[in-house]
């Protein structure tokens, strides 16, 4: 299994709604990372976690909140988001400094 | 100034041609990586090279470390080859990736 499976592929949310990114990967990679990209845009990395444990934060707001469950999977939880926040969220991973895994991708609108 | 610098920004071509993407970067870096995104989707990693050329299909990539730039190459160019592609940096071992701002290839039929 070389995927990186991301869910929803689309969501809508208010400013006041409370939501979760997730992402899931089986290849036994060690790094999972969140980046977000705007239109016509290259990825911004968000987070970087390595080993369950988070590693880069580049200096996100609080209203994103990364969680890495286990080794396999990792969530993004989302409050008191601004429109300007809408994006397409991507998640990826990779085995130590390798070759990034991309995932499809999250739309994200918020209204 | 970028770190990373791709040319040219949009590049539209026939089917059949030979396509040339280039990347100039100014830092450092341990491995360069090309990837591919298509319209509203996810990135595909295409190469990640650290010296020399590697070849994968029609596609080709080739790093010159001394001249801090890499090419990116399409062979017998196809429509479904429409793409933005990327090309990023890492650095010293890190996770984390410098990306150029992308070229947006169209290849008409």
């Amino acid at each position: 299994d070389t995927e990186v499976t991301q869910t929803p592929k689309h969501l809508v949310m208010g400013m006041t709604n409370k939501k979760s990114l997730k992402c899931e990967q089986h290849m036994g990679h060690r790094a999972m990372y969140w980046y977000k990209q705007k239109a016509k845009k290259p990825p911004e990395l968000m987070f970087v976690y390595s080993y369950e444990k988070l590693s880069i934060n580049e200096s996100v707001p609080s209203r994103f909140s990364p969680e890495c469950p286990n080794s396999s999977l990792l969530n993004l939880h989302l409050h008191a988001l601004q429109p300007e926040d809408s994006a397409l969220y991507l998640c990826a991973s990779s085995q130590n400094s390798d070759e990034q895994y991309f995932g499809p991708g999250t739309r994200l609108t918020v209204t | 100034k970028n770190e990373v610098e791709q040319s040219p920004q949009n590049l539209t071509a026939q089917e059949g041609e030979f396509i040339t993407i280039n990347c100039s970067y100014s830092v450092g870096i341990s491995a360069l990586h090309w990837l591919q995104q298509h319209p509203g989707g996810g990135i595909v990693s295409l190469f990640m090279l650290s010296s020399g050329k590697k070849k994968h299909g029609r596609l080709i990539a080739t790093i010159n470390i001394q001249e801090k730039h890499s090419s990116l190459h399409i062979t017998a160019s196809h429509p479904r080859d429409s793409a933005v592609y990327i090309c990023a940096v890492s650095r010293g071992g890190a996770q984390k990736l410098v990306f150029g701002q992308g070229t947006r290839l169209t290849i008409n039929p």
